[in-house]
Protein backbone atom coordinates (compact mmCIF):
# COMPACT_ATOMS: atom_id res chain seq x y z
CA UNK A 1 0.00 0.00 0.00
CA UNK A 2 1.43 3.24 -1.30
CA UNK A 3 1.91 5.92 1.66
CA UNK A 4 2.83 9.28 1.35
CA UNK A 5 4.40 11.35 4.45
CA UNK A 6 5.03 15.01 4.72
CA UNK A 7 7.87 16.40 6.97
CA UNK A 8 9.41 19.59 7.56
CA UNK A 9 9.63 22.60 9.59
CA UNK A 10 6.38 23.47 11.15
CA UNK A 11 6.92 27.28 12.08
CA UNK A 12 8.82 29.56 9.63
CA UNK A 13 9.68 33.18 10.12
CA UNK A 14 8.31 35.51 7.29
CA UNK A 15 10.42 36.33 4.79
CA UNK A 16 12.13 32.68 5.12
CA UNK A 17 12.08 30.17 2.91
CA UNK A 18 9.81 27.17 3.62
CA UNK A 19 11.20 23.50 2.63
CA UNK A 20 8.55 20.40 3.01
CA UNK A 21 9.42 17.11 1.68
CA UNK A 22 7.45 14.18 1.12
CA UNK A 23 8.59 10.89 1.65
CA UNK A 24 6.65 8.26 -0.50
CA UNK A 25 6.49 4.41 0.39
CA UNK A 26 5.45 1.14 -0.87
CA UNK A 27 5.42 1.96 -4.47
CA UNK A 28 7.30 4.05 -6.91
CA UNK A 29 7.28 7.73 -8.09
CA UNK A 30 8.66 7.63 -11.31
CA UNK A 31 5.88 8.25 -14.31
CA UNK A 32 3.55 9.89 -11.78
CA UNK A 33 2.23 13.55 -11.01
CA UNK A 34 3.90 14.33 -7.54
CA UNK A 35 1.50 17.24 -6.23
CA UNK A 36 1.48 19.73 -3.44
CA UNK A 37 -1.65 21.03 -2.13
CA UNK A 38 -2.35 23.78 0.88
CA UNK A 39 -5.37 24.00 2.75
CA UNK A 40 -5.53 27.63 5.05
CA UNK A 41 -7.46 27.13 7.90
CA UNK A 42 -11.00 26.76 7.44
CA UNK A 43 -10.60 27.61 3.85
CA UNK A 44 -10.61 25.54 0.68
CA UNK A 45 -7.54 23.66 -1.06
CA UNK A 46 -5.43 25.48 -3.22
CA UNK A 47 -3.31 23.63 -5.91
CA UNK A 48 0.55 24.62 -5.78
CA UNK A 49 1.64 22.27 -8.51
CA UNK A 50 3.08 19.21 -9.49
CA UNK A 51 6.42 17.62 -10.79
CA UNK A 52 5.89 15.15 -13.45
CA UNK A 53 8.72 12.76 -14.80
CA UNK A 54 11.49 14.03 -12.81
CA UNK A 55 11.62 17.38 -14.92
CA UNK A 56 8.33 18.85 -15.73
CA UNK A 57 6.93 20.75 -13.87
CA UNK A 58 3.68 22.70 -13.61
CA UNK A 59 2.88 25.31 -10.95
CA UNK A 60 0.07 27.84 -9.91
CA UNK A 61 0.21 31.26 -11.43
CA UNK A 62 -0.39 33.16 -8.19
CA UNK A 63 2.56 31.06 -6.49
CA UNK A 64 4.93 30.84 -9.33
CA UNK A 65 7.99 33.18 -8.87
CA UNK A 66 8.13 31.65 -5.15
CA UNK A 67 7.56 28.04 -5.94
CA UNK A 68 10.07 25.01 -6.72
CA UNK A 69 9.48 21.57 -6.61
CA UNK A 70 11.74 18.88 -6.80
CA UNK A 71 12.45 15.17 -6.92
CA UNK A 72 14.77 13.04 -5.40
CA UNK A 73 13.78 9.43 -6.89
CA UNK A 74 16.75 7.73 -5.35
CA UNK A 75 15.20 8.54 -1.68
CA UNK A 76 11.65 8.35 -3.36
CA UNK A 77 11.37 11.71 -2.31
CA UNK A 78 10.07 15.16 -3.47
CA UNK A 79 9.96 18.58 -2.49
CA UNK A 80 8.65 21.97 -2.18
CA UNK A 81 10.24 25.08 -1.22
CA UNK A 82 8.67 28.39 -0.57
CA UNK A 83 10.24 31.63 -1.05
CA UNK A 84 9.78 34.93 0.97
CA UNK A 85 6.73 33.40 3.50
CA UNK A 86 4.44 35.39 4.66
CA UNK A 87 1.54 34.84 7.04
CA UNK A 88 -0.83 34.45 4.42
CA UNK A 89 1.37 31.18 3.56
CA UNK A 90 -0.04 29.49 6.98
CA UNK A 91 -1.94 26.65 6.00
CA UNK A 92 -1.87 22.81 5.74
CA UNK A 93 -0.32 21.35 3.19
CA UNK A 94 -0.46 18.26 1.70
CA UNK A 95 2.19 15.99 -0.90
CA UNK A 96 0.17 13.90 -3.42
CA UNK A 97 0.68 11.02 -6.14
CA UNK A 98 -1.60 10.95 -9.02
CA UNK A 99 -2.28 10.51 -12.37
CA UNK A 100 -3.05 11.94 -15.29
CA UNK A 101 -3.52 13.30 -19.55
CA UNK A 102 -4.22 16.24 -21.19
CA UNK A 103 -7.88 16.09 -20.57
CA UNK A 104 -7.95 15.15 -16.52
CA UNK A 105 -5.34 15.03 -13.86
CA UNK A 106 -6.30 13.22 -10.03
CA UNK A 107 -4.24 12.74 -7.12
CA UNK A 108 -5.18 9.34 -5.93
CA UNK A 109 -2.78 8.89 -3.11
CA UNK A 110 -2.48 11.66 -0.42
CA UNK A 111 -0.03 12.30 3.06
CA UNK A 112 -1.93 13.52 5.74
CA UNK A 113 -0.69 17.12 5.80
CA UNK A 114 1.72 19.03 7.81
CA UNK A 115 0.50 22.32 9.32
CA UNK A 116 3.02 25.36 8.39
CA UNK A 117 2.44 28.34 10.67
CA UNK A 118 4.22 31.46 9.40
CA UNK A 119 5.63 33.91 12.28
CA UNK A 120 8.09 35.61 13.81
CA UNK B 1 -11.95 33.56 -6.36
CA UNK B 2 -12.08 30.57 -8.23
CA UNK B 3 -12.34 30.02 -11.62
CA UNK B 4 -14.42 26.77 -10.57
CA UNK B 5 -17.31 27.78 -8.92
CA UNK B 6 -19.29 25.50 -6.42
CA UNK B 7 -22.37 25.86 -4.20
CA UNK B 8 -20.93 26.86 -0.75
CA UNK B 9 -23.46 24.20 0.60
CA UNK B 10 -25.94 21.35 -0.08
CA UNK B 11 -28.08 19.31 1.81
CA UNK B 12 -30.18 15.91 1.14
CA UNK B 13 -31.98 13.62 2.93
CA UNK B 14 -30.55 10.62 4.47
CA UNK B 15 -31.41 7.93 1.58
CA UNK B 16 -31.99 10.12 -1.11
CA UNK B 17 -29.95 11.14 -4.14
CA UNK B 18 -27.70 14.66 -4.27
CA UNK B 19 -26.06 16.24 -7.05
CA UNK B 20 -23.22 18.81 -6.71
CA UNK B 21 -22.13 21.02 -9.33
CA UNK B 22 -19.13 22.43 -11.08
CA UNK B 23 -19.39 25.13 -12.94
CA UNK B 24 -16.46 26.51 -15.27
CA UNK B 25 -15.64 27.56 -18.91
CA UNK B 26 -12.42 24.95 -18.75
CA UNK B 27 -14.82 21.90 -18.28
CA UNK B 28 -16.45 22.64 -22.00
CA UNK B 29 -12.83 20.49 -22.75
CA UNK B 30 -11.35 18.91 -19.63
CA UNK B 31 -12.67 16.75 -17.21
CA UNK B 32 -13.18 16.72 -13.39
CA UNK B 33 -11.84 15.02 -10.51
CA UNK B 34 -13.57 15.08 -7.33
CA UNK B 35 -13.04 14.78 -3.59
CA UNK B 36 -14.47 14.12 0.01
CA UNK B 37 -12.59 15.59 2.85
CA UNK B 38 -14.26 14.71 6.43
CA UNK B 39 -12.92 17.23 8.97
CA UNK B 40 -9.42 16.75 10.02
CA UNK B 41 -8.52 14.64 7.23
CA UNK B 42 -6.97 14.54 4.00
CA UNK B 43 -8.98 14.81 0.84
CA UNK B 44 -9.65 11.40 -0.22
CA UNK B 45 -10.33 11.16 -4.50
CA UNK B 46 -13.90 9.64 -5.48
CA UNK B 47 -13.95 10.64 -9.00
CA UNK B 48 -11.78 10.99 -12.15
CA UNK B 49 -11.76 11.06 -15.79
CA UNK B 50 -15.06 10.45 -17.83
CA UNK B 51 -16.74 8.21 -14.51
CA UNK B 52 -13.88 7.08 -12.87
CA UNK B 53 -13.91 5.19 -9.32
CA UNK B 54 -10.59 4.71 -7.42
CA UNK B 55 -10.29 1.31 -6.44
CA UNK B 56 -12.70 1.21 -2.68
CA UNK B 57 -15.00 3.98 -3.36
CA UNK B 58 -18.38 2.86 -3.64
CA UNK B 59 -20.32 2.94 -6.86
CA UNK B 60 -22.99 5.45 -5.11
CA UNK B 61 -20.41 7.88 -6.29
CA UNK B 62 -20.63 8.58 -10.04
CA UNK B 63 -19.82 11.81 -12.09
CA UNK B 64 -21.02 13.65 -15.41
CA UNK B 65 -20.35 16.70 -17.50
CA UNK B 66 -22.39 18.87 -19.83
CA UNK B 67 -21.34 22.03 -21.10
CA UNK B 68 -19.33 23.92 -18.45
CA UNK B 69 -20.89 21.83 -15.87
CA UNK B 70 -19.46 18.77 -14.18
CA UNK B 71 -21.25 17.33 -11.50
CA UNK B 72 -20.57 14.73 -8.85
CA UNK B 73 -23.56 12.56 -7.68
CA UNK B 74 -24.22 10.47 -4.92
CA UNK B 75 -26.96 8.10 -5.09
CA UNK B 76 -28.62 6.61 -1.42
CA UNK B 77 -26.57 9.46 0.62
CA UNK B 78 -25.54 8.02 4.21
CA UNK B 79 -24.48 9.83 7.28
CA UNK B 80 -20.70 8.97 6.59
CA UNK B 81 -21.03 10.87 3.05
CA UNK B 82 -21.32 14.34 5.10
CA UNK B 83 -17.95 15.95 4.38
CA UNK B 84 -16.48 18.71 1.96
CA UNK B 85 -16.58 17.95 -1.46
CA UNK B 86 -14.12 19.33 -4.24
CA UNK B 87 -13.87 19.71 -7.66
CA UNK B 88 -10.75 20.43 -9.52
CA UNK B 89 -9.83 20.74 -13.33
CA UNK B 90 -8.21 23.10 -15.70
CA UNK B 91 -8.06 26.69 -14.89
CA UNK B 92 -9.13 29.16 -17.73
CA UNK B 93 -6.16 29.24 -19.51
CA UNK B 94 -5.86 25.86 -19.92
CA UNK B 95 -2.32 25.40 -18.51
CA UNK B 96 -2.85 25.03 -14.81
CA UNK B 97 -5.04 23.39 -12.72
CA UNK B 98 -7.26 24.92 -9.88
CA UNK B 99 -9.45 23.88 -7.36
CA UNK B 100 -13.34 25.04 -7.03
CA UNK B 101 -14.34 26.74 -3.40
CA UNK B 102 -15.91 23.07 -2.03
CA UNK B 103 -19.01 22.01 -1.08
CA UNK B 104 -20.09 21.44 2.01
CA UNK B 105 -22.70 18.46 1.99
CA UNK B 106 -25.20 18.38 5.20
CA UNK B 107 -27.21 14.57 5.17
CA UNK B 108 -30.14 15.40 7.38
Amino acid sequence: QVQLQESGPGLVKPSETLSLTCTVSGGFISNYYLSWIRQPPGKGLEWIGYIYNSGSTNYNPSLKSRVTISVDTSKNQFSLKLSSVTAADTAVYYCARGGGSVYYYYMDVWGKGTTVTVSS
Amino acid sequence: SSELTQDPAVSVALGQTVRITCQGDSLRNYYTSWYQQKPGQAPVLVIYGKNNRPSGIPDQFSGSSSGNTASLTITGAQAEDEADYYCNSRDTSNNHWVFGGGTRLTVL
